[in-house]
């Protein structure tokens, strides 16, 4: 149990273009869902912190109005990143939290986006 | 603010051998401890977790026992397998503003050898 999935695995995107990535609870309801960044051997870095029908809160230094993001039930959040530049090439991970007020979080397999 | 540290990687040992990975962490209160272990080409996955002081957290032959004392959460394996090549990381969640989150450690690479 317990199954986060991401959508699509790897992205490659010319610079200027928009892309969407989607997260999805598959077994369970998810009302907090959280979008990492993780750069080459380094540590996740927590970008935002989704809540259903509710808006995004965004970790300081991370830009709202770059990486978007939409969590409009209970078991589907997308982040899009707007106007993609090489610099915001890595990989994107979700994460769902299975209970209310629990730490622990279920992890996506993550997105590799790729800026061209 | 809360953080984790772990020990530098990357770690190389030879198929039986006993692994410790250091973590240890700066919260206010009492935090939750988690490894997380991230397999080639995978995503995260909760390894164990311990909830409070003295608790040890045990799954798959690894073990983390929670020290308040010296604010630490080292993993353990007593024999490890080619299979546990991974990126293992340490993690805390907080209460207070961070409620919820998860502040994670740089991540150790472990390569075992056959």
């Amino acid at each position: 149990g317990a199954v986060v999935s991401q959508h699509p695995s790897r992205v490659i995107c010319k610079s200027g273009t928009s892309v969407k990535i989607e997260c999805r609870s598959l077994d369970f309801q998810a009302t907090t869902m959280f979008w990492y960044r993780q750069f080459p051997k380094q540590s996740l870095m927590l970008m935002a912190t989704s809540n259903e029908g509710s808006k995004a809160t965004y970790e300081q230094g991370v830009e709202k109005d770059k990486f978007l993001i939409n969590h409009a039930s209970l078991t589907l959040s997308t982040l899009t990143v707007t106007s993609a530049h090489p610099e915001d090439s890595s990989f994107y991970i979700c994460s769902a939290r299975l209970l209310q007020g629990a730490y622990e979080q279920y992890f996506g397999p993550g997105t590799r986006l790729t800026v061209t | 603010g809360d953080s984790v540290t772990q020990m530098e990687g990357p770690v190389t040992l030879s198929e039986e051998a006993f692994l410790t990975i250091n973590c240890t962490y700066t919260a206010t209160g009492y935090p939750s401890l988690f490894w997380y272990v991230q397999y080639p080409g995978e995503g995260l996955q909760l390894l164990l977790k311990a909830t409070k002081a003295d608790d040890k957290g045990s799954n798959k032959g690894f073990e983390a026992t929670y020290r308040k004392e010296t604010t630490s959460f080292h993993l353990e394996k007593g024999s490890v397998q080619v299979s546990d090549s991974a990126v293992y990381f340490c993690a805390l969640g907080a209460g207070g503003t961070s409620y919820g989150k998860l502040t994670f450690g740089q991540g150790t690479i472990l390569t075992v050898h056959p």
